[in-house]
């Protein structure tokens, strides 16, 4: 079956430290999306990637960085720099011809600073 | 603008309707949708609606959008205790080359037996 894929579900990281999310995409998608997810404040866009080799940064990108090196990986790496980085961290994509069907989501990743 | 408001909490007892409301800023948004979130989840669509539309029904799912008052509410009949979540709304801007989805903060909807 097609889908997205998040790893790992849960990751602890420690203060200083760089950690890398894993989103896995085999639904052919062009575009791949990163949201981070707080209480009370919905959905908030950090990074997306319409091609390969490409991507723009979202909303709320300062700590974050990501690659697109291949059409169905897109990870992203919360770096020290990011000063508040506990939060549910949620991947989508989508066929940019037919956003009306909206995005498909993974089934997100919880990052705790420990 | 680009806020998508929600309230954040609605209760109801099993077998009422829920109405879940959304208010949206950018009156030329092409569709609008719902999602559900369970909890520890990923989000799922369900359902959307296109903007020339003023309502869909599907199965105990039915959509209203008043483009007017930019304002997009999600009913649910009989409502049972699986339909406990986190609903969002979202919209899609125009001139929408990066596709992207603007989401609301999300209703938590919670069924009480």
């Amino acid at each position: 079956d097609g889908g997205i894929t998040q790893s790992p579900k849960y990751l602890f990281r420690k203060e200083g430290q760089n950690v890398t999310l894993s989103c896995e995409q085999n639904l052919n998608h062009d575009a791949m999306y990163w949201y981070r997810q707080d209480p009370g404040q919905g959905l908030r866009l950090i990074y997306y990637s319409q091609i390969v080799n490409d991507f723009q940064k979202g909303d709320i990108a300062e700590g974050y960085s990501v690659s697109r090196e291949k059409k169905e990986s897109f990870p992203l790496t919360v770096t020290s720099a990011q000063k508040n980085p506990t939060a549910f961290y949620l991947c989508a994509s989508t066929d940019r011809g037919r956003t009306v069907y909206g995005y498909t989501f993974g089934s997100g990743t919880r990052l705790t600073v420990v | 603008g680009e806020d998508v408001e929600q309230s954040l909490f609605l209760s109801v007892r099993e077998g009422d309707s829920s109405v879940i409301n959304c208010t949206y800023t950018d009156s030329s948004s092409t569709y609008l949708y719902w999602y559900k979130q369970e909890p520890g989840a990923g989000l799922q669509l369900l359902t959307y609606i296109f903007s020339n539309m003023d309502m869909k029904q599907d199965q105990r799912l039915t959509v209203l959008l008043n483009k007017k008052d930019k304002h997009l509410s999600l009913r649910i009949a009989d409502t049972q205790t699986g339909d406990s979540a986190i609903y969002f709304c979202a919209e899609t801007p125009p001139g929408g080359a990066t596709n992207k989805l603007i989401f609301g903060t999300g209703t938590l909807l919670a069924v009480q037996p």
